[in-house]
């Protein structure tokens, strides 16, 4: 059974960094594409960003690109996001959630999440 | 940037009833959407994807259709289990994104 836990999250202050990680267990780490999606208090849901199984390829929303890093340590089975230049509306509880096999595909399942608080 | 608005915000029925789910989307996204159920204190889980393919552990009374840019979601026979959270969400392969659709609330009557 896939299991993701997520950790890093906190309260810090508007430009401040944060990097979030997640810790992966129940799968081959090396085989997925891996995801980070947020969700604002009281909005919706929001996809950040995606890695490649062997994070040669990433992608970012435009709300958080040149900002925001996803990266990856397959020898640790943890996903990483690096979380630049923070801001108000970055406030947000973080999933991390698995892709598909060699692929990003669909997201599914996701991890519990990670609360950052951006607040002076 | 294409935007997914889902029908209706909340829907009121009874056990035995059946569902209909609907996520409209601004441009055509060919079958590139899935349909995610989260139930409360938990976190949302697969349920269907390119649009009419249950995903492992989906039960058959969920199906999915489109028509155009109209997806639909139907649940033919709602049990006690089904009133949660229902999000449509579209992926586009290249550049990588996905967008989320506000959600439905499916309720008891």
């Amino acid at each position: 059974q896939v299991k993701l836990v997520e950790s890093g999250g906190g309260v810090v202050q508007p430009g401040r960094s944060l990097r979030l990680s997640c810790s992966a267990s129940g799968l081959i780490f090396s085989n997925y594409g891996m995801h980070w999606v947020r969700r604002a208090p009281g909005k919706g849901l929001e996809w950040v960003s995606s890695i490649s199984f062997d994070g040669s390829k990433t992608f970012y929303a435009d709300s958080v690109r040149g900002r925001f890093t996803i990266s990856r340590d397959n020898s640790k089975s943890t996903l990483y996001l690096q979380m630049d230049s923070l801001r108000s509306d970055d406030m947000a509880v973080y999933h991390c959630a698995k892709g598909s096999y060699y692929d990003f595909g669909w997201i599914d399942p996701w991890g519990q999440g990670t609360l950052v608080t951006v607040s002076t | 940037e294409i935007v997914l608005t889902q029908s209706p915000a909340t829907l009121y029925l009874s056990p035995g009833d059946r569902a209909t789910l609907s996520c409209r989307a601004s441009q055509s996204v060919r079958s590139y959407i899935a349909w995610y159920q989260q139930k409360s204190g938990q976190t949302p889980r697969l349920l269907m994807y390119d649009a009419s393919n249950r995903a492992p552990g989906t039960p058959a009374r969920f199906s999915g259709s489109v028509s155009g840019t109209d997806f639909t979601l139907t649940i033919s026979s709602l049990e006690p289990e089904d009133f949660a959270v229902y999000f449509c969400q579209y992926r586009d392969n290249w550049p990588l994104m996905y967008t989320f659709g506000q959600g439905t609330r499916l309720e008891i009557k």
